[in-house]
């Protein structure tokens, strides 16, 4: 059974600094996602990740995949206000399909000023 | 809005009674997908359509529930005899099979039984 973990669950930081979230997972996938969720709405989108050695950013966001140590990371860079959201990976099942996703428990991310 | 849309928002019910929820995926997506998350958890796969078939159920579809997805448009999802342990937000997601095959949600449905 495919399990996922994040760490940390919660993590408050202050505007400015730096912070990375693991995902780490017990199955070979060679597909990983990104979700944020704000509180009481659903998941957005954020990154796919293919392959190993993946790395995609956008804006302060940046996720890595490492397929051979089964982790991802999601690297915050100069945090502001606006990313304070809870932030899930998922990881496919099957390889080659997306499918049934299997998601950490969250990340539930606050910025301070 | 082209996205995945998802009714009622909201449901109260009393238990043991049924409940139907309904989600529109996006037009051209082929593949339509049913999660539930419950309070500081992530979403939990259900089930999962292609087209009109349902391809894989899971282990916590009990057979109190039901999901169709009739000429692979919209599909819904049937609670019988609902109990307060499903109580939760049903999450919806629609995906076109690809490479970078992503899952876009909709935004849920939450079921509230007394």
């Amino acid at each position: 059974e495919l399990k996922v973990e994040q760490n940390p669950l919660f993590l408050s930081m202050q505007e400015g600094k730096n912070y990375t979230i693991y995902c780490n997972y017990s199955t070979t996938s060679d597909r990983l996602y990104w979700y944020r969720q704000d509180p009481g709405k659903s998941l957005e989108s954020l990154f796919v990740l293919l392959s190993n050695g993946a790395v995609k950013q956008e804006g302060r966001l940046m996720a890595s995949l490492d397929t051979k140590a089964r982790l991802s990371t999601l690297h915050i860079t100069a945090a502001v206000h606006d990313l304070s959201a809870t932030y899930f990976c998922a990881v496919a099942a099957s390889s080659g399909s997306a499918r049934q996703l299997t998601f950490g428990s969250g990340t539930q991310l606050t910025v301070l000023p | 809005d082209t996205g995945v849309s998802q009714d009622p928002r909201h449901k109260i019910t009393k238990r043991g009674q049924n409940v139907t929820f309904r989600c529109d995926p996006i037009s051209e997506h082929n593949r339509l997908y049913w999660y539930r998350q419950t309070l500081g958890q992530g979403p939990e796969f259900l089930t999962y359509f292609q087209n009109e078939a349902q391809l894989e159920k899971s282990r916590l579809l009990s057979d109190r529930f039901s999901a169709e997805r009739p000429k692979g448009s919209f599909s819904t999802l049937e609670i019988q005899r609902t109990e307060q342990g499903d109580s939760a937000m049903y999450l919806c997601a629609s995906s076109l099979w690809g490479f970078a095959e992503t899952q876009y949600f909709g935004p849920g449905t939450r079921l509230l039984v007394l």
